[in-house]
């Protein structure tokens, strides 16, 4: 079965420090998503990644594809941050037409 | 454009009782999603549309039936409510390989804001 696992679950953190979350998967895939859930709310997509690094704000999102990993990280960290972050990957492979597969998520909780 | 709205927002039933939850959206995606999610586990598919008229199943389709019989609107049907259907439901679409906006990709993928179902 293809899974994907993330790490750590949970993180709590100071405020402006550097955070790391980590996602792999198992097998290749045709895109990589980071989404964030803040409580009570909806899912927003953060970044979608095929290859290489991509930065938006304090948040960059690397992938490397030959270790089937991928990090999100997010510089100065600030109380407003707190949320799930859910890594989701899009396995290609027959019958599936190319659907999610999603991680538990890591909730990030920042503390002024 | 609204995007993906979920309709209703939050719903208690009775074991037993059947609804309907309704997720449009005004995009023009051919593909859409209803996925569960469940305290310490990812989103599951529930099922999904690759188009108008098209429906199939996803991991966890038992207790639950859909529609699509409009290119906007997906709407998931619980015919007799358990509790194990308690949960939070997102809705979601994506553009058609090959045909998404300008700026856009056919892999991003756009939530709803999710109904919370609580089934007695």
């Amino acid at each position: 079965k293809n899974e994907v696992e993330q790490s750590p679950q949970n993180l709590t953190a100071q405020e402006g420090e550097f955070i790391t979350i980590n996602c792999s998967y198992s097998v290749g895939i045709s895109a990589l998503h980071w989404l964030q859930q803040h409580p009570g709310g909806g899912i927003v997509s953060l970044f979608m990644l095929s290859s290489g690094k991509k930065k938006h704000g304090r948040l960059i999102a690397t992938i490397n594809i030959q270790e089937k990993h991928s990090s999100l990280h997010i510089t100065a960290s600030h109380p407003r941050d707190s949320a799930v972050y859910i890594c989701a990957v899009r396995y290609n492979y027959g019958g599936s037409q190319g659907n999610l597969i999603f991680g538990k998520g890591t909730k990030l909780s920042v503390k002024p | 454009n609204a995007g993906v709205t979920q309709t209703p927002k939050f719903r208690v039933l009775k074991t037993g009782q059947s609804m309907t939850l309704l997720c449009a959206q005004d995009m023009n995606h051919e593909y859409m999603y209803w996925y569960r999610q469940d305290p310490g586990m990812g989103l599951r598919l529930i099922h999904y549309s690759v188009g108008e008229g098209t429906t199939a199943k996803g991991e966890v389709p038992d207790g639950y039936n859909v529609s699509r019989l409009k290119k906007q609107n997906f709407l998931l049907g619980l015919e007799s409510a358990a509790p194990s259907q308690t949960s939070v439901y997102f809705c979601a679409s994506r553009p058609t390989p090959g045909l998404a906006a300008p700026g856009s990709s056919y892999n991003e993928q756009f939530f709803g804001p999710g109904t919370r179902l609580t089934v007695l």
